[in-house]
């Protein structure tokens, strides 16, 4: 079985903290993605690579960097965190960059809250 | 822009009952997925459709995908206490050499025993 983990499962920070929300999978996964997620509006891409030190925007990118500097590891980076980005953070890992039929699989979640 | 939008947002039902869930799209896909989400934790991927198939059925799972209207629709069947979770519906489309996966905001699905 795919396993994608989370670091953390629950994070508070301060506004204009540098935050890292790190990810890890152990099946040597090519695509991985960060999504946020927040009551009414559903799942939101915001960086996904698709290879090693490859990184593309998703749909909400502003205020997030990305790292990808092994295959297994992915880092949503929060240069200086804000109290809209109180969310929960989760990381997901596919299989095949052209594989279309194959499924995301998702780690247990990261719940930030900035104060 | 959200891709998949479910119906109905929230749907109570009796345990043994069957459970219908909706969703409809806007724009040519390559396959449609569904996942499941139990309170606090990741989502779980359930089945997976592809754009030429038109049911497929997983243990008490069907999932049915109409291209020309543009929806799919989740069939849990006998449904148990344990089904309660929010369910999200994803739709996949090549963007260039990869693809890019669009989540629905996901129904509230509780199962009453």
């Amino acid at each position: 079985d795919v396993k994608v983990t989370q670091s953390s499962r629950y994070l508070v920070k301060r506004t204009g903290e540098k935050v890292f929300l790190e990810c890890v999978q152990d099946m040597d996964h090519e695509n991985m993605f960060w999504y946020r997620q927040d009551p009414g509006l559903g799942l939101r891409l915001i960086y996904f690579s698709y290879d090693v030190k490859m990184k593309e925007k998703g749909d909400i990118p502003e205020g997030y960097s990305v790292s990808r500097e092994k295959k297994e590891r992915f880092s949503l980076i929060l240069e200086s965190a804000s109290t809209n980005q109180t969310s929960m953070y989760l990381c997901a890992s596919k299989a095949h960059p052209q594989g279309m039929n194959s499924p995301l699989h998702f780690g247990n979640g990261t719940r930030l809250t900035v104060t | 822009s959200q891709q998949g939008e479910e119906d109905p947002q929230a749907l109570s039902i009796q345990e043994g009952e069957n459970a219908t869930m909706n969703c409809s799209y806007k724009t040519s896909i390559n396959n449609l997925q569904w996942y499941r989400q139990n309170s606090g934790r990741g989502l779980v991927h359930l089945i997976l459709i592809r754009s030429n198939e038109r049911e497929k059925h997983s243990g008490r799972l069907r999932v049915t995908l109409d291209t020309s209207k543009k929806s799919s629709s989740l069939l849990i069947t006998a449904s148990r206490a344990a089904d309660t979770a929010s369910y999200f519906c994803a739709t996949a489309m090549y963007t260039g050499a990869n693809s890019k996966l669009t989540f629905g905001k996901g129904i509230t699905l509780s199962v009453r025993p």
